[in-house]
């Protein structure tokens, strides 16, 4: 079965850039979303099919997706953008919503 | 702008059926192309998802829940909902429900529901 693969943690330093990576096979062939969850709140989509922002996200959050991996980008981190970060994918060959495990985002 | 709120008992027995329902405000859920879903978080731990229905009534769930995952769709309520069979201890999640479409994400999800698997 297809597996997308999230590192457990990235630390950045504020004003500085973030990036975080979603690992799967031939990924970019698919059309990856991104969501941002903070303690106690309902995950908020960030980025959806590849790289577009909803209304609302700040233009600091960026996506990029080709060969194998898949890349979350956020410019000028700020303290409040500290949160745990998904990546997600349609799998076509099964018809199903499919998660990374996640990456924690520390700002220090 | 569209709002979904889960509801259900927040405590089950081991072996019994777990039953929650997501009810859609100002959008319907039998339009729009959306697959609208169940999402569960155990504690400390990343997001899984259960299963879907979209508006024609085709469902699909994650193969690890197998066979114990029904979702169905109420369009006079506005409502989807979920039913977990054999529910054990590893099934004690928060339980979200969310609107998705295939190029879009999921835009819109509930607060998310808490529910205990415990005797």
């Amino acid at each position: 079965s297809y597996v997308l693969t999230q590192p457990p943690s990235v630390s950045v330093a504020p004003g500085k850039t973030a990036r975080i990576t979603c690992g799967g096979d031939d990924i970019g062939s698919k059309s990856v979303h991104w969501y941002q969850q903070k303690p106690g709140q309902a995950p908020v989509l960030v980025i959806y099919f590849d790289s577009d922002r909803p209304s609302g996200i700040p233009e600091r959050f960026s996506g990029s997706n080709s060969g194998n991996t898949a890349t979350l980008t956020i410019s000028r981190v700020e303290a409040g953008d500290e949160a745990d970060y998904y990546c997600q994918v349609w799998e076509n060959n099964s018809d199903h919503w499919l998660f990374g495990g996640g990456t924690k985002l520390t700002v220090l | 702008q569209v709002r979904l709120q889960e509801s259900g008992p927040g405590l089950v027995r081991p072996s019994e059926t777990l039953s929650l329902t997501c009810s859609v405000a100002i959008a319907s859920v039998s339009s729009g192309g959306y697959y609208w879903s169940w999402i569960r978080q155990s504690p400390g731990k990343g997001l899984e998802w259960i299963g879907y229905i979209h508006e024609t009534g085709k469902t699909n769930h994650s193969p690890s829940l197998k066979s114990r995952v029904t979702i169905s769709l109420d369009t006079s309520k506005n409502q989807f909902s979920l039913k977990m069979t054999s529910v054990t201890t590893a099934d004690t999640a928060v339980y979200h429900c969310a609107r998705g479409s295939k190029i879009y994400g999921m835009d819109v999800w509930g607060q998310g529901t808490m529910v205990t698997i415990s005797s």
